[in-house]
């Protein structure tokens, strides 16, 4: 079974310009997370879907980041503009979400570093 | 205070020895605790979860709850070279409308010396 596949594994792009980050969750999970990582602010969170409906996304830092799931195996984040700030790597996660999902662990990909100049 | 808090790293254990990695969360209601590791450059990856108060072993880790004190802790027995990594706890706790919100703390850093 594949894992949770994420697009690009690497973007450098300057500032101002729009990035799109991708995410495929396992087949059957129904919650899909997405993180940002750095060195001073450790594992974010950013927003997570449930049944590819937004639950929550006060972690997203400021107008410019948006995050859509158009069906159960997309979703994208989206940075218009991007700053120099917005470098990190980015991770998609997803897990189960049945009654017990308060068990179910997050399987997370291999995420998309972000380098913004 | 931070949600979810973790040991102050980094954290230098002799191999053989046993490594002991502590969490504390602020939310009483959160419903379940994961440890995962992650290594440089690489992705977090689950190494064991726990739900009830207690003690859970797995092979070299054992995880033990107590959410009296909001407390979670990983023990690493026998610590080998390959244990060096960051260590990040996770609780899923109080989402907006459900118990489905996942948040990490900030990671401790474990180094075995051979």
């Amino acid at each position: 079974d594949a894992g949770v596949i994420q697009s690009p594994r690497h973007e450098v792009t300057e500032m101002g310009q729009e990035v799109t980050l991708r995410c495929k969750p396992i087949s059957g999970h129904d919650y899909l997370f997405w993180y940002r990582q750095t060195m001073m602010r450790g594992l974010e969170l950013l927003i997570y879907f449930n049944n590819n409906v937004p639950i929550d996304d006060s972690g997203m830092p400021e107008d410019r980041f948006s995050a859509k799931m158009p069906n159960a195996s997309f979703s994208t984040l989206k940075i218009q503009p991007s700053e120099p700030r917005d470098s990190a790597v980015y991770f998609c996660a997803s897990s189960f979400g049945t009654t017990s999902s308060y068990n179910s662990p997050l399987h997370f990909g291999n995420g998309t570093r972000l380098t913004v100049t | 205070q931070k949600e979810v808090e973790q040991n102050s790293g980094p954290l230098s254990v002799p191999e053989g020895a046993i490594a002991s990695l502590n969490c504390t969360y602020s939310d009483r209601g959160s419903q379940s605790f994961f440890w995962y590791r992650q290594y440089s450059g690489k992705s977090p990856e689950l190494i064991m979860f726990i739900y009830s108060n207690g003690d859970k072993e797995d092979g070299r880790f054992t995880a033990q709850l107590n959410k009296a004190s909001q407390y979670v802790s990983l023990l690493i027995r026998d610590s080998q070279p390959s244990d060096s990594a960051t260590y990040l706890c996770a609780v899923r706790g109080r989402g907006k409308t459900s118990y489905d919100k996942v948040i990490f703390g900030p990671g401790t850093s474990l180094s075995v010396i051979p």
